[in-house]
């Protein structure tokens, strides 16, 4: 059964550094997404993309944040210059027309 | 933010149906819902979802009332590995995002 797949499992980083955050949706999926989770909140919102841009973006999804989608199979998140509180757990989700599918996640740990 | 009530937390014996409730009572024509459950720290798993009709697949069933204010998910069977998080979660089919609420806590009890 074709899975949303995220890399690395597990990124440590000082704060200030930049990290990219990469993600491969399924295949013939249109939709792509990010999401985190701090840990103990609820999932939340970042932004979703379509069509090669930015279809809707939460207001945590802020001047830090970038997407990207530099091939035909891979989507990236990136966050410039991270902060002690962007420490989370990141997912990546693709859908077709209906209910997004997760990937594993990435957690992300900044010193 | 989300546009649904569940319970914080629900237990269920092994073996037994787990009932999860959802209340929506502000959903537009146009809107499905969708259940979703979260394992510890990995990523939402679906689950179901539906418009007005009940549905069921291999995981669980979905009971919508006649009103569309409330659902029910059923999982029929529950077993140690349904301990999860459980999101109802409201939207437009083809959305660009879903949003999530605290979900209901479903504990299985041996």
């Amino acid at each position: 059964e074709p899975e949303v797949t995220q890399t690395p499992s597990h990124q440590v980083t000082q704060m200030g550094q930049e990290v990219i955050l990469r993600c491969v949706p399924i295949s013939n999926h249109l939709y792509f997404y990010w999401y985190r989770q701090i840990l103990g909140q609820k999932v939340e919102f970042l932004v979703s993309f379509y069509n090669n841009e930015i279809s809707e973006k939460s207001e945590i999804f802020d001047d830090q944040f970038s997407v990207e989608r530099p091939d035909g199979s891979n989507f990236t998140l990136k966050i410039r210059s991270t902060k002690l509180e962007d420490s989370a757990m990141y997912f990546c989700a693709s859908s077709d027309y209906s209910a997004p599918f997760f990937g594993p996640g990435t957690r992300l740990t900044v010193l | 933010d989300a546009k649904t009530t569940q319970p914080t937390s629900m237990d269920c014996a092994e073996g037994r149906a787990a009932n999860l409730p959802c209340n929506h009572s502000t959903i537009s024509g146009n809107e499905y819902v969708y259940w979703y459950r979260q394992i510890h720290s990995q990523g939402p798993q679906y689950i179901i979802h539906g418009l007005k009709n009940n549905e069921t697949n291999e995981m669980a069933s979905l009971i919508i009332t006649e009103d569309r204010k409330s659902s029910t998910l059923i999982l029929p069977h529950a077993t140690l590995r349904d301990t999860a998080v459980y999101y109802c979660i409201v939207r437009q089919y083809n959305n660009n995002d879903m949003r999530f609420g605290a979900g209901t806590r479903l504990t299985v009890k041996p």
